[in-house]
């Protein structure tokens, strides 16, 4: 079983669009979460940590579930320029494991 | 703008061909990574240093030397390549601290690396 696993993809929705995806980590024992944005040929960014208790940051929404073992980004009111891959990013003893990303792309 | 530089940011080279991958680093930072990213693959931790001395060694081939001169500067010396290793090398950094700031890792744009 691969550490992180995500759908790659694309989810292809409209702007102003709502989109979310799902990542799955097989360590139940990994301390932290993010997720990183990868531009097409640019090097991975950090979009945003994923807290336990669920956190915002503008129209993106980070949730986490230990229990199932996955996390979750929500992006609200998508704009054009949220077109990217989403790397799920997973810290075990502080290594991170990188699943393979999530493409997303908004059309007008 | 991103405080860590690599050059070169395309490389063609033969399978008996020497190069090196240079990677620095502007933001004071104590950690330097080397990963590998081949496409539709999620990216391949290669080489971690802390303080300049080698941390992790991921089970890379030896035609991968890194080399840590300093905290700011790291490198991958390849030589005999094969084919397979085309890929998009990353280089990345993380600042000290508790385990709350070693989680962020900066990354460099990238070197391209094609093997004829």
């Amino acid at each position: 079983r691969k550490e992180v696993e995500q759908d790659p993809g694309p989810f292809n929705v409209p702007e102003g669009a709502t989109v979310a995806f799902n990542c799955t980590y097989s360590n139940s024992a990994s301390q932290s979460f993010f997720w990183y944005r990868q531009d097409c040929r640019k090097e991975p960014k950090l979009l945003m940590s994923v807290y336990s208790s669920g956190n915002e940051d503008g129209r993106f929404t980070a949730q986490l579930n230990r229990a199932s073992q996955y996390i979750s980004l929500l992006i609200r009111d998508s704009k054009l320029s949220d077109s990217a891959t989403y790397l799920c990013v997973v810290n075990n003893d502080y290594k991170l494991s990188f699943g393979a990303g999530t493409t997303v792309t908004v059309r007008a | 703008e991103t405080g860590v530089t690599q050059t070169p940011r395309h490389l063609v080279m033969g399978m008996t061909n020497k190069k090196s991958l240079k990677c620095e680093q502007h933001l004071g930072h104590n950690a330097m990574y080397w990963y590998k990213q081949s496409a539709k693959k999620p990216l391949e931790l290669m080489f971690v240093y802390n303080f300049k001395e080698q941390t992790e060694n991921n089970s890379v081939p030896s035609r991968f030397s890194p080399e840590c001169p300093n905290s700011s500067h790291l490198f991958l010396h390849l030589h005999t390549l094969q084919p397979e290793d085309s890929a998009l090398y990353l280089c990345a950094s993380s600042p000290p601290g508790a385990s709350g700031d070693t989680d962020t890792q900066y990354f460099g744009p990238g070197t391209r690396l094609t093997v004829l």
